[in-house]
């Protein structure tokens, strides 16, 4: 079956950068999306087609990809972005829907 | 503003089925997306369940195909899930999603989440 592999953590200071990526081997087929979850929270929408920022979400989210890997960067980390990220997409055939394992960002 | 709102019981015996509600305001389920549930396990990560589209098509995850059905209740502005011979690795949150999405010949051109259910805990026990 299809997999979206992510870093399990990712660690930053706040006012800097923070990278998480997703790697799937149908990428350069598939769009990609990145869900924020906080504890207790069901997840929230903060990029969709790859690099497209719904409305709300503040502009220091981005997203880009390249071959096989999705970004999600957070630019200019607040504490208020410490959460649990996950990239969705679906399989090659588009019969099927994935997500990542998730990745933890935590702001020191 | 669209809400979609979880609920069944939220124990359910070993090999008996469950059974979930999400009721839609502020959109009429019939008109467009996708609608789909999402489950998180203890401690663990997102897994998608399935999904129908307003006309009534659906689509599975292929691990749980065997045993689940997602059916729409338009009268209600409902959808449903159904998931049989349930164990304890189905104790989870279950979470309704809408979608935007696009098909083509079938396929996902694009399909994400963007409203989502506050979720609602089912534990499986005896």
């Amino acid at each position: 079956s299809y997999e979206l592999t992510q870093p399990p953590s990712v660690s930053v200071s706040p006012g800097q950068t923070a990278t998480i990526t997703c790697s799937g081997d149908a990428l350069p087929k598939q769009y990609a999306y990145w869900y924020q979850q906080k504890p207790g929270q069901a997840p929230v929408l903060v990029i969709y087609k790859d690099s497209e920022r719904p409305s709300g979400i503040p502009e220091r989210f981005s997203g880009s990809s390249s071959g096989t890997t999705v970004t999600l960067t957070i630019s200019g980390v607040q504490a208020e972005d410490e959460a649990d990220y996950y990239c969705q997409s679906a399989d090659s055939s588009g019969t099927y829907v994935v997500f990542g394992g998730g990745t933890k960002l935590t702001v020191l | 503003q669209v809400q979609l709102q979880e609920s069944g019981p939220g124990l359910v015996k070993p090999s008996d089925t469950l059974s979930l509600t999400c009721t839609v305001s502020g959109y009429s389920i019939s008109s467009g997306y996708f609608w789909g549930w999402i489950r998180q396990p203890p401690g663990k990560g997102l897994e998608w369940i399935g999904s129908i589209y307003h006309f009534g098509s659906t689509y599975y995850n292929p691990s749980l195909k065997s045993r689940v059905t997602i059916s729409l209740d338009t009268s209600k502005n409902q959808f449903s899930l159904k998931l049989s011979s349930v164990t304890a690795a189905d104790t989870a949150v279950y979470y309704c999603a809408r979608g935007p999405a696009q098909l083509e010949r079938d396929r996902f051109v694009y399909y994400y989440m963007d409203v989502w259910g506050k979720g609602t805990t089912v534990t499986v026990s005896s």
